[in-house]
């Protein structure tokens, strides 16, 4: 059974640089959720796809960030020129649609220093 | 959407039964009680959810309330892997795409 999967799990780099991690969901999930967790709180809700398409986003999802699902299977978040601010655990999630409260699984995140 | 209180940590011995509570007095009639967990450094585990009857599986069983108000996870042999912030969350069944509300949730330390 494959999981929610993410890469990388870790990333580290230079305020100003550009970074995108990769979610691959379970293959039949047609919905994908990405979110934020910083230390210390529960995770945030920053973008969801249904298929490929976005049907929503978090007003936490500032103008540097953007999310695609081009396919409807993996998905990439992308963030430009990155803050200290930025740094946190990206978390993605896919779920079932059509299926009466399917639940979210979880990867187990990107991790990204901004230094 | 309606929100949860959690105690914000509690401690639990080895071996024995943990019960987690959770209040959500502003709960819907359409809303879903799901709970889920985070071991250090991995993403959040769902374990269970349910609406008004109590659930059992693999992990645990929820007790909820007759008038849905609270809810109680039973973790029936508590081990030392169980150590982890577990979420208590309230869910619709049709709004908002599904996506979950994260509080801060319950720091359970399991002791040998």
């Amino acid at each position: 059974d494959t999981g929610v999967s993410q890469d990388p799990r870790h990333k580290i780099t230079k305020r100003g640089q550009n970074v995108t991690f990769r979610c691959d969901p379970i293959s039949e999930h047609n919905r994908l959720y990405w979110y934020r967790q910083t230390l210390g709180q529960g995770p945030e809700f920053l973008t969801y796809f249904q298929n490929e398409a976005q049907l929503e986003k978090s007003r936490l999802l500032s103008d540097r960030f953007s999310a695609e699902r081009p396919k409807g299977s993996f998905s990439t978040l992308e963030i430009q020129r990155t803050e200290q601010g930025d740094s946190a655990m990206y978390l993605c999630a896919s779920s079932l649609a059509g299926v009466a409260n399917s639940p979210l699984h979880f990867g187990n995140g990107t991790r990204l220093t901004v230094t | 959407d309606a929100k949860t209180t959690q105690p914000p940590s509690m401690d639990c011995a080895e071996g024995r039964a943990a019960n987690l509570p959770c209040n959500h007095s502003t709960i819907s009639g359409n809303e879903y009680v799901y709970w889920y967990r985070q071991i250090h450094s991995q993403g959040p585990q769902y374990i269970i959810h349910g609406l008004k009857n109590n659930e059992t599986n693999e992990m645990a069983s929820l007790i909820i309330t007759e008038d849905r108000k609270s809810s109680t996870l039973i973790l029936p042999h508590a081990t030392l892997r169980d150590t982890a912030v577990y979420y208590c969350i309230v869910r619709g069944s049709t709004d908002s795409w599904g996506k979950l509300q994260f509080g801060a949730g319950t720091q359970v330390v399991v002791t040998p």
